[in-house]
């Protein structure tokens, strides 16, 4: 299957800690993308991870991959009202270059 | 580097007629360009994917007669959406392949900013 599902909304204070949850039901994934969407703008990679890998940091954000449970969630630590946008969670097949989006996390960062 | 644009940003167009919608990678080549619609508060659904030199291939569901796709060069292709009506309304989203081997943008996919089509 290629189902990608992700919680639609969440709110936060800003300056705190963001986590964003994925689920792909694919393990055929080698894959897992993290997009971010500001307001009518098109779609900034902001960090990949390999599907060998448990986890990977990159400044503020960390991504955790379960593989086991086919979950993969995005961190964002100490939050700002800059990061409010949608964030999608994207898969990739080796064989295919075809991505896979999941329907977005609406993310509001609350002064 | 891996910049994306999409030209016109934002089009209104009558119902009945076509509308042409270009995507370039500025400082790569892109072997394959990939066409995304996302309609509000929705995710996005690939319409179709872009090979230079040959033609698209287009998902289930998508009509290859509608939304015609051209992809002459390693740095732009087309979307055409011909004959419009008020339900193609819709964000139009692309996004190109790197084709440079040994940086790396190698394999990776990098979006346009989006085109906002409204059918009268």
């Amino acid at each position: 299957g290629e189902d990608v599902e992700q919680s639609l909304f969440l709110s936060v204070r800003e300056g705190d800690s963001s986590v964003i949850n994925c689920t792909y039901t694919d393990s055929s994934s080698t894959y897992l993308y993290w997009y971010k969407q500001e307001p009518g703008a098109g779609l900034q990679l902001l960090t990949y991870i390999f599907s060998n890998m448990d986890m990977k940091q990159d400044q503020r954000l960390t991504v955790l991959l379960n593989k086991k449970d086919k979950h993969l969630s995005l961190r964002i630590a100490d939050t700002q009202t800059g990061d409010s946008a949608i964030y999608f969670c994207a898969e990739k097949k080796d064989s295919s270059y075809k991505l896979i989006f999941g329907s977005g996390t609406r993310l509001l960062v609350r002064p | 580097g891996a910049v994306v644009s999409q030209h016109p940003s934002w089009v209104i167009c009558k119902s009945g007629t076509s509308v042409k919608i270009e995507c370039r990678s500025l400082d790569f080549q892109a072997t394959t360009m990939f066409w995304y619609r996302q309609f509000p508060k929705q995710s996005l659904m690939l319409m179709a994917t872009s090979n230079e030199g040959s033609k698209a291939t287009y998902e289930q569901g998508v009509e290859k007669d509608k939304f015609l796709i051209n992809h002459a060069s390693l740095t732009l292709s087309t979307l055409t959406v011909t004959s419009a009506h008020p339900e193609d309304s819709s964000f139009y989203i692309c996004s190109a392949r790197a084709r440079t081997a040994g940086t790396s943008f190698y394999n990776e996919q990098f979006f346009g900013p989006g085109t906002r089509l409204t059918v009268l």
